[in-house]
């Protein structure tokens, strides 16, 4: 079974500054896909950012960016130019690409924007 | 294109009651996946369904709770005889058919379920 696993229950940056939120999973799988999806007060999931495993260059969507580490079966997000709408739960996932019954999710991060 | 719907966004019941919650997926999608999400945690996978099949129901547990996707209509979450360890947010996601996958799934802003 795959796991994700978030090890940082909380994280908090300072505005305009960057973070790294970690993430890393366990599979024995090659073909999968890894999410990064954030979760406001509005409770509503918002997919952040996506990588497929099969690509070795890190996806970028404008200030938010993932440190893909297939071998060590590590994603962390970073997250620059910190803004206050940012604060959120941000929570790592995988979904296997062969067997995508479901998507596993870490246990989420909480990240503090401090102006 | 309108995303997930889910509703009610908030329900309330008694212990012992029924609890009834619908899901839309999204235009042109035909899997639904429910979740469940306790308090300070993360999204708990119950159910995987397809139109008018239930594919992968693991994640449910085996007495009170059941899901259906009929031909027709939303994706119905069923849990009978509400407990207080029910309450949470119940999160519903849709997607493409498999081969036509990007990976992603869509979510709704979910129902949160309050047992009394």
């Amino acid at each position: 079974a795959q796991t994700v696993t978030q090890s940082q229950p909380e994280m908090s940056v300072q505005e305009a500054e960057t973070v790294t939120l970690s993430c890393t999973y366990d599979t024995s799988e090659s073909d999968y896909y890894l999410f990064w999806y954030k979760q406001p007060p509005s409770r509503q999931m918002i997919l952040v950012i996506r990588q497929e495993a099969y690509k070795q260059q890190n996806a970028t969507e404008n200030r938010f960016s993932v440190n893909f580490q297939k071998a060590a079966k590590s994603f962390s997000l970073k997250i620059s130019d910190s803004q206050l709408g940012d604060a959120a739960m941000y929570f790592c996932a995988y979904r296997s690409g062969r067997n995508n019954n479901d998507m596993r999710f870490g246990a989420g991060t909480r990240l503090t924007v401090k102006p | 294109n309108a995303g997930v719907m889910q509703n009610p966004r908030h329900l309330v019941r008694r212990r012992g009651q029924e609890a009834r919650l619908r899901c839309s997926p999204m235009k042109g999608h035909s899997h639904v996946y429910w979740y469940r999400q306790l308090p300070e945690e993360g999204l708990k996978f119950m159910v995987y369904l397809q139109k008018e099949n239930i594919i992968d129901e693991s994640g449910m547990p085996k007495e009170r709770f059941s899901a259906e996707f009929p031909k027709e209509g939303p994706s119905i979450l069923r849990i009978q005889q509400v407990v207080r360890g029910d309450s949470a947010a119940y999160f519903c996601a849709s997607s493409l058919l498999q081969g036509q996958n990007t990976g992603e799934l869509f979510f709704g802003e979910g129902s949160r379920l309050t047992v009394l």
